[in-house]
């Protein structure tokens, strides 16, 4: 199994500019999520599905970070628009079973940088 | 929402092992503590869970007292691919029950 996928792996844009970040989950998971890293704030959850469906989008910042999953293979990050202190890595996890409880398998990250 | 406090670093050499303690006071009924660790440039990658008592599988163990208020990941024999940040969670229902504290950075000598 090819594991989580992500891309872009590295995303350098400009503040306004709308930034969109993909996420394959691995075949057969049930659930998704989305997180940022920074080193000010550590690794934060921004939003989970189950089943496609968003069970706690909590952690979005803000108006400007949308998330969708329309189907079990494929889910995006969107920011519109992006900020500088939007900068950070976002990782994408899945994990086999619904729920947080399971094991997460975390993809390798897109590195956003908005100047 | 349990916190969870951990040391920032830790320092070993090879062959020792290394135990990290993780606090999580207010830790709920539900909750399950789980451990991830972190290469630099990678995404997490899970260790182990547990509930209560001890956890073993085949790279780490986890031991949590009867209070649950605390547990310690047992790493053996580390070696220098061991050099990683560790991540302790408490993992729940509820909002936002899927915090990764700060980590501990563990750093193996030769």
């Amino acid at each position: 199994d090819a594991g989580v996928i992500q891309s872009p792996r590295h995303e350098v844009t400009e503040m306004g500019q709308e930034v969109t970040l993909r996420c394959k989950p691995i075949s057969g998971h049930n659930s998704l999520f989305w997180y940022r890293q920074t080193m000010m704030r550590g690794l934060e959850l921004l939003i989970y599905f189950n089943n496609n469906v968003p069970i706690d989008d909590s952690g979005m910042p803000e108006d400007r970070f949308s998330a969708k999953m329309p189907n079990a293979s494929f889910s995006t990050l969107k920011i519109q628009p992006s900020e500088p202190r939007d900068s950070a890595v976002y990782f994408c996890a899945s994990s086999l079973l619904a729920g947080r409880y399971n094991e997460q398998f975390f993809g390798p990250g897109t590195r956003l940088t908005v100047l | 929402l349990a916190k969870t406090t951990q040391p920032i670093s830790m320092d070993s050499y090879e062959g020792q092992e290394v135990n990290i303690t993780c606090s999580h006071n207010n830790i709920a009924t539900n909750d399950y503590i789980t451990w991830y660790q972190q290469f630099p440039s990678q995404g997490p990658r899970f260790i182990i869970q547990g509930y209560k008592t001890k956890v073993t599988n085949e790279v780490a163990s986890l031991f949590i007292p009867a209070d649950r208020k605390s547990s310690t990941l047992s790493l053996p024999r580390v070696s220098l691919s061991d050099t990683a940040v560790y991540y302790c969670l408490v993992v729940g229902t509820g909002r936002r029950a899927l915090t990764f504290g700060s980590g501990t950075r563990l750093q193996v000598q030769p």
